[in-house]
């Protein structure tokens, strides 16, 4: 079963930041939390990860709360392209035995 | 890099009829993934393998569903019979551990619809 949880919808206004909350109460001290996304009709793309400081790539960022219990994925300024299923996944990086257990996600629609 | 590759991209079959998957993994990525996603929900693990070696297949159901991956490389997924709940898109994946957030790449998947 996932380990995370997350809300199954939210709107957000175009060029405006879109913030997708996490719950991942049973995370594990060597647990990195993931995020990847799924517009409609394509797989699942990976777009950042962090095991407990604070993550920024060109796509994103990542806040991880001091207890890592929780985290929020941060698209600086949404575009309509960013309309899809985002999934946040707890688990340990590498390795042959480890892979992504996926739970629902939340549905981000972005409005024009 | 040249991305996971599947096919075929859409198939339609009766049900009780056999279907097969294919995939080609990303060049030098010894773990590869078959995902089942029904619609409205997340992907779900299928198999998984490395190198040739199944690792995980505790999902799979071994009475319908087989899954082989002989030289390593490219892998084939199978369904025989076909059920109408089997109606889902079909996703591979691969990864390397040297890649990022366990350098998983999935594929654009093949749809099933089982009439």
């Amino acid at each position: 079963d996932a380990k995370t949880t997350q809300p199954p919808s939210m709107d957000c206004a175009e060029g405006r930041a879109a913030n997708l909350p996490c719950n991942h109460s049973t995370i594990s001290g060597n647990e990195y939390v993931y995020w990847y996304r799924q517009i409609h009709s394509q797989g699942p793309q990976y777009i950042i990860h962090g095991l407990k400081n604070n993550e920024t790539n060109e796509m994103a960022s990542l806040i991880i709360t001091e207890d890592r219990k929780s985290s929020t994925l941060i698209l600086p300024h949404a575009t309509l392209r960013d309309t899809a299923v985002y999934y946040c996944i707890v688990g340990r990086y590498g390795g042959a035995t480890n892979k992504l257990i996926f739970g629902t996600g939340t549905l981000l629609a972005v409005q024009p | 890099e040249a991305g996971v590759a599947q096919s075929p991209r859409y198939k339609i079959i009766e049900k009780r009829q056999s279907v097969a998957f294919w995939c080609n993994p990303i060049s030098g990525h010894a773990t590869l993934y078959w995902y089942q996603q029904i619609l409205g929900q997340g992907p779900k693990l299928l198999i998984q393998f490395q190198n040739n070696g199944v690792v995980d297949d505790s999902q799979l159901p071994k009475d319908r569903f087989s899954a082989e991956r002989l030289k390593g490389v490219d892998s084939t997924l199978k369904i025989q019979p076909a059920k109408l709940e089997d109606s889902a898109v079909y996703l591979c994946a691969s990864s390397s551990p040297r890649g990022r957030g366990y350098g998983y790449t999935f594929g654009s998947g093949t749809r099933l619809t089982v009439v």
